[in-house]
């Protein structure tokens, strides 16, 4: 299976919060990333947290660390059309990041 | 301050013809990560490199595929005798340094092997 592992598709209605999940295999892991991906475009750095930290809040976007049970969550308050994309979660290993699959965040007017 | 640049965006091959994808870090930034992206797929990792070195290259197929980031210029991922195989969006990411720095991306080179 997957090193790192997301939901393919998450549906929510524009207003509500928007929770993405992730898990991931190495304790090791220094820090973790989530990437925005829009159709056709390249990946947007959103947030990433180090792996000593629980939380990180910037703006809209929370991000949640569960270091024991290897979890990793994004969430977007108040989800807007403009939030539509791929959204891609990342663990550093070493030089190299590795990347889940990707969870496409569709938004219902 | 001009972010990751990647060209060309689109590059269209024959099987058989060599593709050449070009990549310019961002200024201040000596390291530089490609990847690969199939339809609908996560990124894989495929080479690191620093000025005129490769770092890690163990995500590179062992044929055909080459990187070089030299002294001057922008770094090259070069694949030779293409196949239909190799259609994907290539990424270029750039960092300062170091495996604790996030890595910012370019727009990618979507190769499509006809």
């Amino acid at each position: 299976g997957e090193d790192v592992e997301q939901s393919l598709f998450l549906s929510v209605r524009e207003g509500d919060s928007s929770v993405i999940n992730c898990t991931y295999t190495d304790s090791s892991s220094t820090y973790l990333y989530w990437y925005k991906q829009e159709p056709g475009a390249g990946l947007q750095l959103l947030t990433y947290i180090f792996s000593n930290m629980d939380m990180k809040q910037d703006q809209r976007l929370t991000v949640l660390l569960n270091k024991k049970d290897k979890h990793l969550s994004l969430r977007i308050a108040d989800t807007q059309t403009g939030d539509s994309a791929i959204y891609f979660c990342a663990e550093s290993r070493s030089y190299q990041l590795i990347w889940g699959a990707g969870t496409k965040l569709i938004i219902k007017p | 301050n001009a972010g990751v640049m990647q060209n060309p965006r689109h590059l269209v091959r024959r099987r058989g013809q060599e593709a050449r994808l070009r990549c310019s870090p961002m200024k201040g930034h000596s390291h530089v990560y490609w990847y690969r992206q199939l339809p609908e797929e996560g990124l894989k990792f495929m080479v690191y490199l620093q000025k005129e070195n490769i770092i890690d290259e163990s995500g590179m197929p062992k044929e055909r595929f080459s990187a070089e980031f030299p002294k001057e210029g922008p770094s090259i991922l070069r694949i030779q005798q293409v196949v239909r195989g190799d259609s994907a969006a290539y990424f270029c990411a750039s960092s300062p340094g170091g495996e604790r720095q996030p890595e910012y991306f370019g727009p990618g080179t979507r190769l499509t092997v006809t």
